[in-house]
């Protein structure tokens, strides 16, 4: 079974460029997930999908950040402008159900973001 | 709000000894899950074991078991006889409630585990 594909894996910009992010989650799965991971701490969630609408956005700088999901599979999350701050890796995860006791999460390889 | 505490930044062990990496955690909720997970240097977070609240035993999985002391509110993950492969952070994670039975993962800060041969 194939994981979670993201890509580019890496993507140097300059402050104020745009960049965007495209994730395939696992065949079958109705969650995805967006992190981000500032170097040295834990994941935090950005926005959380369930088929192609939306859950939870509360944690996502809307004004430079956004997500879709079209046809509940692909996912593209963009930043415009991008700020230095926003130098992470940014990382994908699905998983099978929205809830659950267990609802494993499985993570993609993540874009490492660097903005000069 | 939910939080989990990793007190270890770095933890050095040597091959085939067995390490114990610490987690707290806080929570009001009575129902909740544990989660551990590695990640190497490549990026990607790999799942290791679960933990649920209302679990009567001890979760293990292979060489992982997660000793859950529920009074203490800690969930240390013990690796047993470590190998070379096993040097990579490791996250200890709560399983969240948001809205609607939808559920988020909070992260610890992490511990960089190192084996030594």
């Amino acid at each position: 079974e194939a994981g979670v594909a993201q890509s580019p894996r890496y993507k140097i910009i300059e402050k104020r460029q745009s960049v965007a992010f495209w994730c395939n989650p696992i065949s079958g799965h109705a969650t995805l997930y967006w992190y981000q991971q500032i170097l040295g701490q834990g994941p935090k969630l950005l926005i959380q999908f369930q088929n192609n609408g939306v859950v939870d956005d509360s944690q996502l700088p809307k004004d430079r950040f956004s997500a879709e999901r079209l046809k509940g599979v692909d996912s593209t999350l963009k930043i415009q402008p991008a700020k230095l701050e926003d130098s992470a890796v940014y990382l994908c995860a699905s998983s099978l159900e929205v809830g659950g006791r267990k609802n494993i999460q499985y993570f993609g390889a993540g874009t490492r973001l660097s903005v000069l | 709000a939910q939080k989990i505490t990793q007190t270890q930044p770095g933890m050095f062990v040597q091959e085939k000894e067995a390490v114990t990496l610490d987690c707290t955690y806080d929570t009001s909720d009575p129902s909740y899950g544990l989660f551990w997970y590695k990640q190497p240097s490549s990026g990607e977070m790999i799942f290791l074991i679960y933990q649920g609240s209302y679990d009567q035993q001890n979760a293990t999985e292979g060489r992982y078991s997660l000793n859950f002391q529920k009074a203490r509110k800690s969930a240390n993950l013990v690796i047993s006889a470590s190998q070379l492969g096993d040097s990579a952070m490791y996250f200890c994670a709560m399983r969240a409630n948001i809205i609607q039975g939808a559920q988020k993962l909070v992260f610890g800060q992490g511990t960089r585990l190192t084996i030594n041969p």
